[in-house]
């Protein structure tokens, strides 16, 4: 099976913009989570989607958002973005909801500037 | 919510000595707990994972034990390879209603030749 992907790989973006990232999980999984992952903080949970609907978020702000489709593919939105946004997003999709034996994708490394 | 402290943060062994990795959770209800191996530039990549009706597991040269009346679990490496050198996070899902991945803010494992 193909794995995860995630797509762009990279961005570059300036404060106050706003950004979206994609995710494609592994064929027949329907549970998608999003994760920052930061030097300081390592990773930090965002959100989890399963079956269209978001089962779980993490402490982030409302600027975070995300939504999943009829494909199970996910996007991962952040509206006026500030400088600590700056980070790899990692999607990491899995075949049961809540959490469990997931597969990470190569991660998107965003830039704010 | 969950919390879980990953210990040591930086750990470097002679080749073919052992590794021990370990962590404490927080939350008793916690049921499933991975561990993710991230290689430099690479996405995280599950390794091993045990479950809370069992006490070890053991896959080759790694394994992982549970303690779950002092809610410590470890990961274990003997005898270590260059290969092993990443960043090791543990994490801890929670039971329903919270069933979400709480990662460790991880352990860089280097291994001397």
């Amino acid at each position: 099976k193909a794995g995860v992907t995630q797509t762009p790989r990279y961005l570059i973006k300036t404060r106050g913009q706003q950004v979206t990232l994609s995710c494609s999980p592994i064929s027949g999984h329907r549970s998608v989570s999003w994760y920052q992952q930061t030097p300081g903080q390592g990773l930090q949970f965002l959100f989890e989607y399963f079956s269209e609907t978001q089962r779980n978020k993490g402490n982030f702000p409302g600027r975070f958002s995300g939504r999943q489709f009829s494909n199970s593919r996910s996007e991962m939105n952040v509206s006026t973005l500030e400088l600590g946004d700056s980070a790899l997003y990692l999607c990491a999709s899995s075949g049961l909801a809540g959490g469990e034996t997931q597969y990470f994708g190569p991660g998107t490394r965003l830039l704010v500037l | 919510g969950e919390n879980v402290e990953q210990h040591p943060s930086t750990l470097s062994v002679q080749e073919g000595d052992s590794a021990v990795i370990k962590c404490t959770y927080s939350d008793s209800a916690s049921n499933y707990f991975p561990w993710y191996k991230q290689e430099l530039g690479k996405r995280p990549q599950l390794i091993i994972d045990i479950r809370s009706n069992v006490g070890e597991k053991k896959d080759q040269r790694i394994a992982v034990t549970l303690n779950k009346t002092a809610k410590h679990f470890s990961l274990h490496i003997t005898e270590t390879q260059p290969e092993d050198s990443a960043v090791y996070f543990c994490a801890a899902k929670g039971d329903f209603g919270n069933e979400k991945l709480t990662f460790g803010t991880g352990t860089r494992l280097t291994i001397i030749p």
